[in-house]
């Protein structure tokens, strides 16, 4: 089973500013099979980015993806208001899908 | 639009069982029977646990290590309705219970539904 390591644990920053998300897998994911999901308190997840760079419908294009093998990184150009939230990280491989450990985004 | 609705949850011994539902809402916008769909968990303030998918027609299904033989997914395309049979249940099954849909061959989530409380406790 491939582990998700997701870093910072938690991100302190104010409206405007870039956010850079770590997530790096304990071996190499298949065909960048990696997503990232946007969660806010009380809500559902919502998906934010699939295949690692792909935005997925309506996603607004300050959110970006990029990376492969075993380092990915998720990138907020320009923080919003309603961008504070926790962040995680999914991959597919093996017909067994995990999680990162999440990556919350706080207003500095 | 898509909409997803769970329900099922409750409150339930150790050991006992439960039954999840997820079907789309009335205003949903999608032909279940072409998807794949997922139940994914989460615990109070824990991250995301990914449970089980199966496939759009029922002929794959699979399991996260944690729930194989407690847990079966199955669904009924004649009433598009998705379910998650859960048995022996333990406190570390506690948790929100999303039912979500799939994207690009299963790999990934794209609508979620709200969720259904499942809290195992004596």
């Amino acid at each position: 089973e491939i582990v998700l390591t997701q870093s910072p644990g938690t991100l302190s920053l104010s409206p405007g500013e870039r956010a850079t998300l770590s997530c790096r897998a304990s071996q190499s994911v298949s065909s960048n099979f990696l997503a990232w999901y946007q969660q806010k308190p009380g809500q559902a997840p919502r998906l934010l980015i699939y295949d690692t760079s792909s935005r997925a419908t309506g996603i607004p294009d300050r959110f970006s993806g990029s990376g492969s093998g075993p380092d990915f990184t998720l990138t907020i150009s320009r923080l919003e208001p309603e961008d504070f939230a926790v962040y995680y990280c999914q991959q597919y491989g093996s017909s067994l899908w995990t999680f990162g450990q999440g990556t919350k985004v706080e207003i500095k | 639009q898509v909409q997803l609705v769970e329900s099922g949850g409750g409150v339930v011994q150790p050991g006992g069982s439960l039954r999840l539902s997820c079907a789309p809402s009335g205003f949903s916008e999608f032909t279940f029977s072409r998807y794949g769909m997922h139940w994914v968990r989460q615990a109070p303030g824990k991250g995301l646990e990914w449970v089980a998918f199966i496939g759009y027609d029922g002929s794959k299904k699979y399991y996260a290590d944690s729930v194989k033989g407690r847990f079966t997914i199955s669904r009924d395309n004649s009433k598009n309705t998705l379910y998650l049979q859960m048995n022996s249940l333990r406190v570390e099954d506690t948790a929100v219970y999303y039912c979500a849909k799939e994207l690009a061959m299963g790999y990934y989530c794209d609508y979620w539904g709200q969720g259904t409380l499942v809290t195992v406790s004596s």
